[in-house]
């Protein structure tokens, strides 16, 4: 069965530090992968996406992501993180119609 | 684009009561999705459906859970009896193809005290 991994539950940084959240996923195919951002007591919207092409993707908000299928691995990235972007973050894997979400990062940004 | 509707907000009972949960996803899409957030175990797919249809309940924790979509604009998920183990926030969720990305609905806040 496919799984997400998101290792970093919570992570704490101070405005303009550079973001890197992991994201790995079991399956060997090919997938569909995501990221969404849920800001407090708000519900998923989605950051960004990949289904085939350029394996470095580009969202909203500043946030990119990049696939590296050798690693299974779909970290999202942002050079300089803002207090607003204060969240959890979710990776997530589709396959067979289905969408796995990880477990989610909390994303605390301190002014 | 009014976006996914759930209703209620928020929704607070007793143990035993009958808890029903609406959804209206987006108009066009073709999928629908039923998930439930807690801390302890993050987001879980309960169900989903597929043109009204009900492809994959495996999530579903127990009978207790039933979901129906009797059309395309409408689903609903009851839990009866309700348990304060069902205390969630349970999201609704549509998308227009079988790729594409999923659109979530507010969530209703279930308490079950």
């Amino acid at each position: 069965a496919q799984s997400v991994s998101q290792h970093n539950h919570h992570v704490i940084l101070s405005e303009a530090a550079s973001l890197e959240l992991g994201c790995n996923y079991s399956y060997g195919g090919t997938v569909n992968l995501f990221w969404y951002v849920q800001y407090p007591g708000q519900h998923l919207q989605l950051l960004l996406k990949y289904f085939s092409g350029d394996p470095l993707v580009k969202g909203i908000k500043g946030f990119e992501a990049e696939f590296i299928k050798s690693k299974f691995s779909f970290n999202l990235r942002k050079p300089s993180v803002q207090w607003s972007d204060t969240a959890e973050y979710f990776c997530a894997v589709h396959l067979n119609e289905k969408l796995t979400f990880g477990t989610g990062t909390r994303l605390t940004i301190i002014p | 684009d009014a976006g996914v509707i759930q209703s209620p907000r928020h929704e607070v009972t007793e143990m035993g009561q009958e808890v029903t949960l609406r959804c209206k996803p987006i108009s066009g899409h073709n999928s629908l999705f039923w998930y439930r957030q807690t801390m302890m175990r993050g987001l879980e797919l309960l169900i989903y459906f597929n043109n009204n249809v009900p492809i994959d309940d495996s999530g579903m924790p127990e009978d207790r859970f039933s979901a129906k979509m009797p059309n395309a604009s409408f689903s609903t998920l009851k839990i009866q009896p309700s348990e304060p183990r069902d205390s969630a926030v349970y999201f609704c969720a549509s998308r227009p193809t079988n790729r594409g990305s999923l659109h979530f609905g507010n969530g209703t806040r279930l308490t079950v005290t």
